[in-house]
């Protein structure tokens, strides 16, 4: 059964840089799934900020692109997450899931969800 | 971007009740839609993806339907452990989104 373990500070400073790694156990991080990063905040709930596959191919949330880059390390069994520029707004419980796409000859294509989280990291910005 | 909206907000009921939950999209998400549960201080979990295919492990009380634009979770009858928030999320395009989520609360 796969699991996902996010670490790294639980502080950071403003301008400064956010840098989290989520180790995946009991599987391979090299399968056709995307490893994605979401937070949460109270204020505006649920935010996907962006995924990786193996491969390296990555997709990123529009509004924070500018500031993010994931990248995976298939020798450790993890992915990163980079946030440059942090501020104030940036202070949430940040996730790692694993999502991604099936497909069978019945069904064609179809959603898989995020169907493993890790517990969640809180991340506060602050001086 | 494609704007989830759930609906209500908040939905009291009782255990035992039956509970709609509603979740319309700004444009098509064809059957890529999840729905999520979340308990305070815990992460979310997956209760039902691709619009109605019910997670191994999530009782059969819990079911999705819907396709395109406006997609139902509903609860048949609610047990304590359903009080909780409610979240559904696509991944039809970029940037991947979620609705704002229903707050089941006891009555």
């Amino acid at each position: 059964q796969v699991q996902l373990q996010e670490s790294g500070p639980g502080l950071v400073k403003p301008s400064g840089t956010l840098s989290l790694t989520c180790a995946v156990s009991g599987g391979s991080i090299s399968t056709s799934n995307w490893w994605s990063w979401v937070r949460q905040t109270p204020g505006k709930g649920l935010e996907w900020i962006g995924e990786i596959y193996h491969s390296g191919n990555t997709n990123y949330n529009p509004s924070l692109k500018s500031r993010v880059t994931v990248s995976v390390d298939k020798s450790k069994n993890q992915f990163s997450l980079r946030l440059s520029s942090v501020t104030a707004a940036d202070t949430a419980v940040y996730y790692c899931t694993r999502d991604g796409l099936g497909f069978n000859k019945d069904r064609g294509v179809y959603y898989n969800g995020m169907d493993v989280w890790g517990q969640g990291t809180t991340v506060t910005v602050s001086s | 971007e494609i704007v989830l909206t759930q609906s209500p907000a908040t939905l009291s009921l009782s255990p035992g009740e039956r509970a709609t939950l509603s979740c319309r999209a700004s444009q098509s998400v064809t059957t890529f839609l999840a729905w999520y549960q979340q308990k305070p201080g815990q992460a979310p979990r997956l209760l039902i993806s691709d619009a109605s295919n019910r997670t191994t492990g999530i009782p059969a009380r819990f079911s999705g339907s819907g396709s395109g634009t406006d997609f139902t979770l509903t609860i048949s009858s609610l047990e304590p452990e359903d009080f909780a928030v409610y979240y559904c999320q696509h991944r039809t395009n970029w940037p991947i989104t979620f609705g704002q989520g229903t707050r089941l609360e006891i009555k």
